[in-house]
């Protein structure tokens, strides 16, 4: 069965910095997708950004990029000159190319601090 | 932007009463799922819906928890009896395909308590 780790349950970090969110995840499948969820307090997730397995290029969505390195099984999150609206729970998901469900790592809550 | 809406936003119930969670998806989607988060927990997926039938469903969705799309609208999760251990925070989520790569578009949650 397929796990997402993430190890650092909390996370913060200044205005304008650089923070890192760390994920990992076993898998003996070749063909999945990665994802990583935001959820600012009281709100709905919302996805940040995503990342097919095959492809070797790492995603990026602005501010937001993926350090992803698919033989070692880890898939973590930068996130460039954090803002205060950043601050939220990011969760780290996984998705079987041949199945429904997202499969979650227990998240990290980032907090920036001005 | 359409969002996917949940209500209600907070229920108590009594162990062994039947609960009735709505969830209303984007319009112009075809999958819905439902995930569950207890206190302190990983999320975890229970059900994936399509064509009006389940797709997929953890071992979780046992026979105690069934999903319905009443109309072209809702789409709800029943929990016939309800027990202490199914307090948690259930989501729904919609996508508007199945294919992997598809962002599940999830709801803000409702937060069931059982006594």
């Amino acid at each position: 069965a397929q796990t997402v780790t993430q190890s650092q349950p909390e996370m913060s970090v200044q205005e304008a910095e650089t923070v890192t969110l760390s994920c990992t995840y076993d898998t003996s499948e070749s063909d999945y997708y990665l994802f990583w969820y935001k959820q600012p307090p009281s709100r709905q997730m919302i996805l940040v950004i995503r990342q097919e397995a095959y492809k070797q290029q790492n995603a990026t969505e602005n501010r937001f990029s993926v350090n992803f390195q698919k033989a070692a099984k880890s898939f973590s999150l930068k996130i460039s000159d954090s803002q205060l609206g950043d601050a939220a729970m990011y969760f780290c998901a996984y998705r079987s190319a041949d199945a429904d469900k997202l499969i979650f790592g227990t998240g990290t809550r980032l907090q920036v601090f001005p | 932007e359409p969002e996917v809406t949940q209500t209600p936003s907070h229920q108590v119930t009594q162990m062994g009463q039947e609960v009735i969670l709505r969830c209303v998806p984007i319009s112009n989607h075809l999958y819905f799922y439902w995930y569950r988060q207890i206190l302190g927990q990983k999320v975890e997926f229970l059900v994936s819906f399509y064509n009006n039938e389940i797709s997929e469903k953890s071992e979780i969705f046992d026979d105690q928890f069934s999903v319905e799309r009443p109309d072209g609208s809702n789409f709800t999760l029943k929990i016939r009896s309800t027990k202490l251990e199914d307090s948690a925070m259930y989501f729904c989520a919609s996508s508007p395909g199945i294919a992997s790569y598809n962002e599940q578009f999830f709801g803000p949650g409702t937060r069931l308590t059982v006594l």
